[in-house]
């Protein structure tokens, strides 16, 4: 059974500071995603990151795939109290076959 | 939006009674999955169909069934209810087989609480 660990568990932090976020596993995946919850909502899908080493940019958010596929980060610059969430990641296997939420990153960006 | 719909958007049962989700997927997408989130809880997948078959199974309980009707809506029953089956129950639908990425479009969740 592939896992996907995320750290930390929870994070609260200053608006304008900078974080990350780390998505690993032992495993390899054929592609990993990243998702953002609000309380009471269902996720909403930020990103897809498909080759080792890739990086993605979504205005203050980066997103990387680590070069073995078995890993994923997620950083923010300038926090803002809008990106207070949960943060999830996601994968599919190297087969396509299973796909894998990780427990999340509870973000708190105090104003 | 998502596209993705689910009905209803709350439910409030008692211990012992059944209930149905309702899901209705983005227009296109062939699969459907059903997740379980308790309070303060990761994602707990519960089951996926594609095209009315089902395709993955993952922690579902046996009290619980799942099923996806040729205009690809799909329904969830949670029969025999218990305290602990309170939680929210969100419904993702993905494109057709062919992306590799599988990425998920989740609808707004059914709030479930049995008293």
């Amino acid at each position: 059974t592939q896992l996907l660990e995320q750290s930390p568990q929870f994070l609260s932090i200053q608006e304008g500071e900078n974080l990350t976020v780390y998505c690993n596993s032992s495993s390899v995946f054929s592609s990993l995603q990243w998702y953002r919850q609000e309380p009471g909502e269902g996720p909403v899908l930020l990103v897809t990151v498909v080759t080792g080493g890739e990086v993605k940019k979504l205005k203050r958010l980066t997103f990387q795939f680590g070069d073995a596929r078995k890993d994923s980060s997620l950083h923010i610059t300038a926090a803002q109290p809008g990106d207070t969430g949960l943060y999830l990641c996601a994968g599919l296997d190297n087969y396509g076959q299973n796909f894998v939420f990780g427990p999340g990153t509870r973000l708190s960006v105090l104003p | 939006d998502s596209g993705v719909t689910q009905t209803p958007k709350h439910l409030i049962t008692a211990t012992g009674q059944r209930v149905t989700l309702r899901c209705s997927p983005r227009s296109g997408d062939l699969s459907v999955y059903w997740y379980q989130q308790s309070l303060d809880q990761g994602l707990q997948f519960l089951i996926q169909y594609y095209n009315g078959e089902e395709r993955a199974k993952g922690n579902i309980l046996e009290r619980f069934s799942a099923q996806q009707f040729p205009d690809l809506h799909s329904e969830l029953n949670l029969s025999s209810l218990e305290l602990g089956d309170s939680a929210l129950y969100f419904c993702a639908s993905s494109a057709p087989p062919g992306l590799a990425t599988n990425e998920q479009f989740f609808g707004p969740g059914t709030r479930l609480t049995v008293l």
